[in-house]
């Protein structure tokens, strides 16, 4: 059974740029959550999609937002890039039924912006 | 809401001592406990959960955590460490009715030859 797919794993974009992230869940699996992991912040939710609906949200301005396709690949985009941006983002797959499912994490995409 | 309070964010130890990674947790609602490692370079994996049951929870390469709902406790434990668990440690909890985990800070444990 394949694992979660981040593509791409290692991106450099410039200040006031936008950027796509993309994350294939594990066939069969219908939610997907995206973290931030960042040195000072550590790891933070952004959201979770489940069945092509955002299901829950993080506290993260509306420069972040997502989407889910009817394959449940989702994306994640983020607008007006800020060098705070620069972090490590993972997407976790999940069946998405709430019984302490957590899931599994893709090796994430590497965001630099400089 | 919930927080995760891991109390050391490094710890040293010596190949094939014993190791403990403390987690506190604080939450208004029941929630589900997990520990997760990170290798370098690498995404998350999932060590072990605690959802329900006996406290005690054990995983397959030699770790165990023991839920403490009196003390909010999670701690991570293994009896004698190995060169290859060098890694960061993360202790994380959801509420029991959601999908959102929240994390702690992370314990980067460093075992030593």
């Amino acid at each position: 059974k394949a694992g979660v797919t981040q593509t791409p794993r290692y991106l450099i974009k410039t200040r006031g740029q936008q950027v796509t992230l993309s994350c294939s869940p594990i066939s069969g699996h219908r939610s997907v959550s995206w973290y931030q992991q960042t040195p000072g912040q550590g790891l933070q939710f952004l959201f979770e999609y489940f069945s092509e609906t955002q299901r829950n949200k993080g506290n993260f301005p509306g420069r972040f937002s997502g989407r889910q396709f009817s394959n449940s690949r989702s994306e994640m985009n983020v607008s007006t890039l800020e060098l705070g941006d620069s972090a490590l983002y993972l997407c976790a797959s999940s069946s998405g039924i709430r019984t302490g499912g957590v899931g599994t994490f893709g090796s994430g995409t590497r965001l630099t912006v400089v | 809401a919930q927080s995760v309070t891991q109390l050391d964010s490094q710890v040293p130890v010596f190949e094939e001592a014993p190791v403990e990674l403390r987690c506190n947790y604080s939450s208004s609602v029941s929630v589900y406990l997990f520990w997760y490692v990170q290798y370098p370079n690498q995404g998350l994996q999932l060590l072990l959960k605690y959802l329900s049951g006996s406290t005690l929870v054990e995983s397959i390469n030699g770790f165990e955590a023991e839920f403490n709902k009196s003390q909010t406790s999670f701690h991570l434990r293994k009896p004698s460490v190995h060169i290859s668990d060098t890694a960061e440690y993360f202790c994380a909890v959801m509420e029991t009715s959601g999908s959102r985990l929240t994390f702690g800070e992370g314990t980067q444990l460093t075992v030593n030859p």
